[in-house]
This record gives C-alpha cells, sequence and structure tokens, in this order.
C-alpha cells in the first residue's frame, strides 16, 4: 500500500517569501513521487515528478522538491513566492510498475500575502 | 490547455438518478483514469481504463462503471446516485498507462446530488 501525507492544510507565505510545503510518504516500493497544483475550478496540472532519476526535480513556475528516501519526504519549495501562486497543491504517489493509479494527499492550500 | 475535455463542466441530479459522464482523452494516448475529489478532499482513483478494457480500479462500489471507445474516450457511469456522490469527477489520460508517462487532467465535471 502506498500513501502520502501532506503537513499543514493551510500555509501563507509573504509575496517574495520561501514556500515550503511537506509531503511525506509511504510505500512498499521504490515510489514515483508527483506534486499537482489546482486552480480553483480547473483540473491538476503537473508541477513535477521523480521517477528514481535525480533526486533534487525542477519543475515548472520557479518550483522544485527533493527526494529524500532515509526521511520518505518530498517537499515542494520555492525561493521566492508570487501572487499568481496561491493555489492548492497535491502530493501524489504511484509504484514503479506501469499502470499504477496515483494515490494523493489531501493537499495545501496556499495563500500569498501581498 | 491539456487536451482532455470532460462534459457537462456542471449537473445537478436527484439522488437515486444515474448519471453518465464524458471525457475526451488528448490526441495519442490510450489510456484514461478517473478520480474523485470531495470538497475539501484530495482526488480518490476510481479506476482506469486502457485500450478499453478495464485496468485498475479503486474502493469504489460497482455501481461506479465505465467504458473506454476505440477512440480512446471514455465515460464514467453511476448508477444509484447518492448524497456522498457529490463531487468534482476528474479524468486523466496519459499513453500506455505507465506512471513514467505524464497524465493530462482535464477540468472535472462537478456533480451536485440534491
Amino acid at each position: 500500500a502506498q500513501s502520502v501525507t501532506q503537513l499543514g492544510s493551510h500555509v501563507s507565505v509573504s509575496e517574495g517569501a520561501l514556500v515550503l510545503l511537506r509531503c511525506n510518504y509511504s510505500s512498499s516500493v521504490p515510489p514515483y513521487l508527483f506534486w499537482y497544483v489546482q486552480y480553483p475550478n480547473q483540473g491538476l496540472q503537473l508541477l513535477l515528478k521523480y521517477t528514481s532519476a535525480a533526486t533534487l526535480v525542477k519543475g515548472i513556475n520557479g518550483f522544485e522538491a527533493e527526494f529524500k528516501k532515509s526521511e520518505t519526504s518530498f517537499h515542494l519549495t520555492k525561493p521566492s513566492a508570487h501572487m499568481s501562486d496561491a493555489a492548492e497543491y497535491f502530493c501524489a504517489v504511484s509504484g514503479s510498475f506501469g499502470n499504477e493509479k496515483l494515490t494523493f494527499g489531501t493537499g495545501t492550500r496556499l495563500t500569498i500575502i501581498p | 490547455e491539456t487536451g482532455v475535455t470532460q462534459s457537462p463542466t456542471h449537473l445537478i441530479k436527484t439522488r437515486g438518478q444515474q448519471v453518465t459522464l464524458r471525457c475526451s482523452s488528448q490526441s495519442g494516448h490510450n489510456t484514461v483514469s478517473w478520480y474523485q475529489q470531495a470538497l475539501g478532499q484530495g482526488p480518490q482513483f476510481i479506476f482506469q481504463y486502457y485500450r478499453e478494457e478495464e485496468n485498475g480500479r479503486g474502493n469504489f462500489p460497482p455501481r461506479f462503471s465505465g467504458l473506454q471507445f476505440p477512440n480512446y474516450s471514455s465515460e464514467l457511469n453511476v448508477n444509484a446516485l447518492e448524497l456522498d456522490d457529490s463531487a468534482l469527477y476528474l479524468c486523466a489520460s496519459s499513453f500506455g498507462g505507465g506512471m513514467n508517462t505524464e497524465a493530462f487532467f482535464g477540468q472535472g465535471t462537478r456533480l451536485t446530488v440534491v
């Protein structure tokens, strides 16, 4: 069984400040890990994914995440928050084999303070 | 724009009725996955279709059923609607079913059961 836990259902940061959204995973097989963003009344957009290559993964919109096996973590960061980053962020995990479902966390709502 | 189209965008149904939701996959994709996202929650995997066959199912009752057509578009059918079925239903298309390829999500269908 696989699962992810997102710590903090709401995170607020000032514009220009560091964004840190936390995700810890549990998996009995080497995981594939993902971060998705969801804007209001929209579907999900992939920000980045870890597929056992480089542990530091760079994504779109200046986001990056680091896979830390020893900590079973895959936290999402962005050095400088922008107002347009305000959205819901979901961490997800799947198995390392094909045709695996995505198991999502409960999400973190990011608010940017002007 | 992901190229994944869902219809309708919003729907209101009465408890006990049946509903059909539709998803047109992105060109070149042969796999469609369906997810249910309740308010304030992360998406939950319902099932996946790969080349017109069901290829994995989540923890949903049999009244949730689906189809995939030769052009790889897909339908999600829900019978005997319950109030708890109210949610955003998301479909995602990908190629080959493996998660080492990106899954593109549609904007979802918001189903309200009254």
